[in-house]
């Protein structure tokens, strides 16, 4: 059965710094990749997908996410965070020999240091 | 405007009481789903429904229920057999094979 790792539970990380989040996923057969972004108190919302064609997918707020067929992950990187980037984040994937739901990672909490 | 709506944002119940809650959408997706988020432990899957009067169980369906009679709307039922309901529950839809899934603003249940 399909698994999502989000290695670390919590990432802190000062403001401006780059990050990363890291993200595996346990089948190498097609699959669709998805990062969300949870702020306190909301659902989730969709930040970036791959589908197919480029590797590499951006968001519109600076993030961007590669994915690798060979490592199976899909890491998540910002060069530069903001305070307002304080949020949870969850890894998903959606195998496309089973089509009836996707499985999310545990999540990372990213907070941002002044 | 398209989306899903949960009510009520808070919900407080006394244990051993049924609660029911919400979830409209009107984007007209066919999947609906409901998670249970608890801190550390990510999204975990409670029930799922593909089509219309049909749905399946997920990871954690002890102590839910749930109906489907509309294609908008996908309603949640905490039963008192559940051993520990206080917990944050999103809702969410997708459609197509791709599975991206949109969600509500989650409802907050605590149980006194």
């Amino acid at each position: 059965a399909q698994s999502v790792t989000q290695l670390d539970s919590q990432v802190p990380v000062f403001e401006e710094a780059p990050v990363e989040l890291r993200c595996n996923y346990s089948s190498s057969v097609s699959v669709y990749l998805f990062w969300y972004v949870q702020y306190p108190n909301q659902g989730l919302q969709l930040l970036l997908k791959y589908l197919s064609g480029s590797t590499l997918v951006e968001s519109i707020n600076g993030f961007e996410a590669e994915f690798n067929k060979s490592q199976t992950s899909f890491h998540l990187r910002k060069p530069s965070v903001h305070i307002s980037d304080t949020a949870e984040y969850f890894c998903a994937v959606s195998d496309l020999n089973r089509d009836d739901k996707i499985i999310f990672g545990k999540g990372t909490r990213l907070h941002i240091l002044p | 405007d398209g989306g899903i709506t949960q009510s009520p944002k808070y919900l407080f119940r006394k244990e051993g009481q049924n609660v029911t809650l919400s979830c409209e959408q009107n984007l007209n997706h066919d999947a609906m789903y409901w998670y249970r988020q608890d801190p550390g432990q990510g999204l975990r899957l409670i029930y799922y429904s593909q089509i219309v009067n049909d749905f399946q169980k997920g990871d954690i369906a002890e102590g839910y229920s749930v109906s489907r009679e509309k294609k908008e709307s996908f309603p949640l039922t905490v039963t008192s057999a559940q051993k520990n309901p206080t917990a944050f529950y999103l809702c969410a839809s997708s459609q197509g094979r791709y599975n991206e899934q949109f969600f509500g603003p989650g409802t907050r249940l605590t149980v006194l």
